[in-house]
């Protein structure tokens, strides 16, 4: 069974500071892909980040960034110059041969 | 493009009575899902269906039926309502073929069972 685990229920940071929010997770496949997904207020599911695991190089998404870690089964999001509008819960999630898995969440909260 | 639409947005329903969410998706997409979203649990996987014409059981599927009603329909149902299915609902769907792809996602109905 594939599991994520985010080990931070809560974080904050500082306005235009940079966080990085923790994932792990676990698989017997090789062939899957690893998402960031953030859930503002509305509610409303926004896919931010995605890496497909044969790529080595890291994604990348404007301010947001991850640390793909194979062998480790890690996958952290970084968020550099934090915005008021990044106040959010964000998810991890794991694909492969079965549908999407997701961990608890991490409730970030960005302080002006 | 209007993508994944859900409804009701809201709902409240009292022990034992039933009612249907709808969930339609505009993308052409094979895959469609229904989560449920529980405060510090994530969203846990109810019922998916690959492809039209296929259904399967997620993590938590008690108390839960769907149907696929066509490529672009996928309903989920509760026979008889309980207060541990209070919770958020979402609707999602992706893909041209299989899982390895992101999922888009509904705005979510937030259904009370009293």
């Amino acid at each position: 069974a594939q599991t994520v685990t985010q080990s931070q229920p809560e974080m904050s940071v500082q306005e235009a500071e940079t966080v990085t929010l923790s994932c792990t997770y676990d698989t017997s496949e090789n062939n899957y892909y690893l998402f960031w997904y953030k859930q503002p207020p509305s509610r409303q599911m926004i896919l931010v980040i995605r890496q497909e695991a044969y790529k080595q190089q890291n994604a990348t998404e404007n301010r947001f960034s991850v640390n793909f870690q194979k062998a480790a089964k890690s996958f952290s999001l970084k968020i550099s110059d934090s915005q008021l509008g990044d106040t959010a819960m964000y998810f991890c999630a794991l694909s492969g041969n079965t549908p999407l898995v997701f961990g608890k969440g991490t409730r970030l909260s960005v302080i002006a | 493009n209007a993508g994944v639409t859900q409804t009701p947005k809201f709902q409240v329903l009292k022990t034992g009575q039933s009612m249907t969410l709808q969930c339609a998706q505009d993308m052409n997409h094979n895959s469609m899902y229904w989560y449920r979203q529980d405060p510090g649990m994530g969203l846990r996987l109810i019922y998916y269906s690959a492809s039209e014409g296929t259904t399967d059981k997620g993590e938590v599927p008690n108390g839960y039926n769907v149907s696929r009603l066509n490529k672009r329909e996928f309903s989920l149902r509760l026979e008889s309502a309980a207060p541990s299915q209070t919770s958020v609902y979402f609707c999602a769907s992706s893909g041209r073929q299989g899982f390895n792809t992101e999922a888009f996602f509904g705005q979510g109905t937030r259904l009370t069972v009293v």
